[in-house]
Order: structure tokens, then sequence, then C-alpha cells
């Protein structure tokens, strides 16, 4: 199947810093990227779309200017945490759709962020 | 709107016994269904998907069948293992390729 990776998986930051999160589609071409939040023992929240060579689209309720989504190829998308607070800390998803109706999402591993 | 609802859990079950995760939907006209499962730390991994009703996804045990009559995509196993613990999600897509997701349903399976 298609293979989602993320970089880094990990990441832990000080107040008032700024971290980026790549997500990368290993093995296929992904317009569209999705980037979901997931708090302990809950559900995803799918915070925004990422599109290739267009601005991002964001869900209700999401700071676009806190989360910076920039989808630079067809195989790179970057979410960016602008003066992260410890609020902030989360689980973050990508995701791309692949499959031949492109209604099959593939996800990444995740990336642990926590804010001092 | 488009909604998916899962049963509550966490589910804890004896190694071998039989797997029902309950699934059922809301959505205007027929979208693509699929479950989810995730381990812990990581992410969510596609354990089998049905595009149209009547259609049986199967992968690694688990079984899920479209039910459009009752709008329903439960998730069965015959004999779960300890392997099996993890997060499962039901969802289904939208036509912007958005996935909505259920709230998710912890199984804890025991020796």
């Amino acid at each position: 199947g298609a293979v989602v990776s993320q970089h880094p998986s990990w990441v832990i930051c000080k107040s008032g810093t700024s971290v980026k999160i790549e997500c990368r589609s290993l093995d296929f071409q992904a317009t569209t990227m999705f980037w979901y939040r997931q708090f302990p023992k809950q559900s995803l929240m799918l915070m925004a779309t990422s599109n290739e060579g267009s601005k991002a689209t964001y869900e209700q309720g999401v700071e676009k200017d806190k989360f910076l989504i920039n989808h630079a190829s067809l195989t790179l998308s970057t979410l960016t945490v602008t003066s992260a607070h410890p609020e902030d800390s989360s689980f973050y998803i990508c995701s791309a759709p692949s499959g031949l109706a492109g209604d099959t999402q593939y996800f990444g591993p995740g990336t642990r962020l926590t804010v001092l | 709107g488009n909604s998916v609802t899962q049963m509550e859990g966490p589910v804890t079950l004896s190694e071998e016994a039989f797997l029902t995760i309950n699934c059922t939907y809301t959505a205007t006209g027929y979208p693509s269904l699929f479950w989810y499962v995730q381990y812990p730390g990581e992410g969510l991994q596609l354990l089998l998907k049905a595009t149209k009703a009547d259609d049986k996804g199967s992968n690694k045990g688990f079984e899920a069948t479209y039910r459009k009559e009752t709008t329903s995509f439960h998730l069965e196993k015959g004999s779960v293992q300890v392997s099996d613990s993890a997060v499962y999600f039901c969802a289904l897509v939208d036509s912007s390729y958005k996935l909505i997701f259920g709230s998710g349903t912890r199984l804890l399976v025991r020796p």
C-alpha cells in the first residue's frame, strides 16, 4: 500500500519557538494532504486540508496564522506550529489520499509535540 | 451532515473471544466506509474498507459489511488475539475526500 512518512516522530520545544513537521508521500503523488490533531484518548480532529500549489483550507476554529501549512511539492506538505505554547502539545498526524478512486487515505505515523 | 457513531469503549475480551464493534453512519449518498486501527503511540493504519452497499471488507481476520438498510458497518472478528489490542476507528469519506471519524473504540484483549 501507499506509504506516508512524518518527521520528526517526536519533538520537544520551548514555549515561544516554532516547530516544523514534515509529511511526505513516499511512493505516490498527493495533490492534497490532510493534517489532524489528536488529544490523548480522543478521536482525530481535522485541522486543515493542504493543497499543492494553493492555500490550505482550514477547519473552523483552527488559527491559520498559528498553524502554517505549505504544500511545497506533490510529495511534501509541512505544518509549522508558530510561537508554540504548552496547549499546542499534542499528537499531529497527516494523511494523503490514494487508491483508484482517491478515497482511501494513508496516514503518517504521527508527530508528538511537547511544548515546555 | 455526515457523521459516524461508534460504540463506547473500552471493550475488554479474553483471547479467542468473538469481537463486534458497532458502527453506524449518517450520510448523503453512499460514501466509502473504512475501519482504521491505531496501536499505542502510532498513526492510523487502514484495516479494511468497503466502497458500496453489500460489499464486505476483510483483512487479518477482521470483517465488516456495508449495510445500506441499517446504515451500519460493524467490525467483527471470530477470534481475537492479544496483539489486536488497539483503538479502532470507523470512518466515512465525504465528497471532498475528508474523513469523518467515529470517536474510536479501545479494545483490550487479555491472555
